[in-house]
């Protein structure tokens, strides 16, 4: 699996846009980024993934480079409910061992 | 509605006591896997399971068990718990096409 590298922690304002950043720069080709967060001690929830196009659904937009060497989550308004560790992977989809989660952004909305 | 159901969700035991965690998911998928949460450490694999009568180990599979004899349970097994397999447990099973994981709410053990 190509590694992956987050800042440990952000914040963002109720109402705002949170931007979380994510640099894989030895991804492979056939390798899927995905977006997971942790809230509390709930089981990890997953919010998007993507291969090299930009992606978006009900919950965030995902953001990949041309070159695929790092990602963007971005959640347009952020709530407090969206206070989370954010997990980044990069991962083949039908690998056979499961995505092994690094530290993740403790991301803090806060009023 | 889909979901992937641990129990117990917690758990005091005491050392040398065997317990069975079990995890059950209602979405039909091959792939199955229990990890474990330490604070610092992140979530760590234990087992995995790409399909019934198919395991393989994790990165941290020392003092745990599983099997595979249907394709919806996969339980963790824990022959002789000590205090070090105090931990957060979450199992998972994964999408066949697109990938993305269903995670359990946890099942919160304290060995003592």
């Amino acid at each position: 699996d190509a590694k992956t590298t987050q800042p440990p922690s952000m914040d963002c304002a109720e109402g705002r846009a949170a931007n979380l950043p994510c640099n894989h720069s030895t991804i492979s080709g056939n390798e899927y980024v995905y977006w997971y967060r942790q809230i509390h001690s709930q089981g990890p929830q997953y919010i998007i993934h993507g291969l090299k196009n930009n992606e978006t659904n009900e919950m965030a937009s995902l953001i990949i480079t041309e070159d695929r060497k790092s990602s963007t989550l971005i959640l347009p308004h952020a709530t407090l409910r969206d206070t989370a560790v954010y997990y980044c992977i990069v991962r083949v989809v039908v690998a056979g061992n499961m995505l092994t989660f690094g530290g993740g952004t403790r991301l803090m909305v806060k009023p | 509605e889909a979901q992937v159901t641990q129990n117990p969700r917690y758990l005091i035991t005491v050392t040398g006591k065997k317990l069975t965690v079990t995890c059950s998911q209602n979405m039909n998928h091959e792939y199955m896997s229990w990890y474990r949460q330490d604070p610092g450490l992140g979530l760590r694999q234990i087992y995995y399971s790409m399909n019934v009568e198919v395991t393989d180990k994790g990165d941290v599979p020392e003092g745990y068990k599983v099997s595979r004899k249907e394709k919806r349970n996969f339980p963790l097994i824990l022959e002789s718990p000590s205090p070090n397999q105090t931990s957060l447990y979450f199992c998972a099973s994964r999408e066949r096409n697109t990938g993305e994981l269903f995670f359990g709410e946890g099942s919160r053990l304290t060995v003592l």
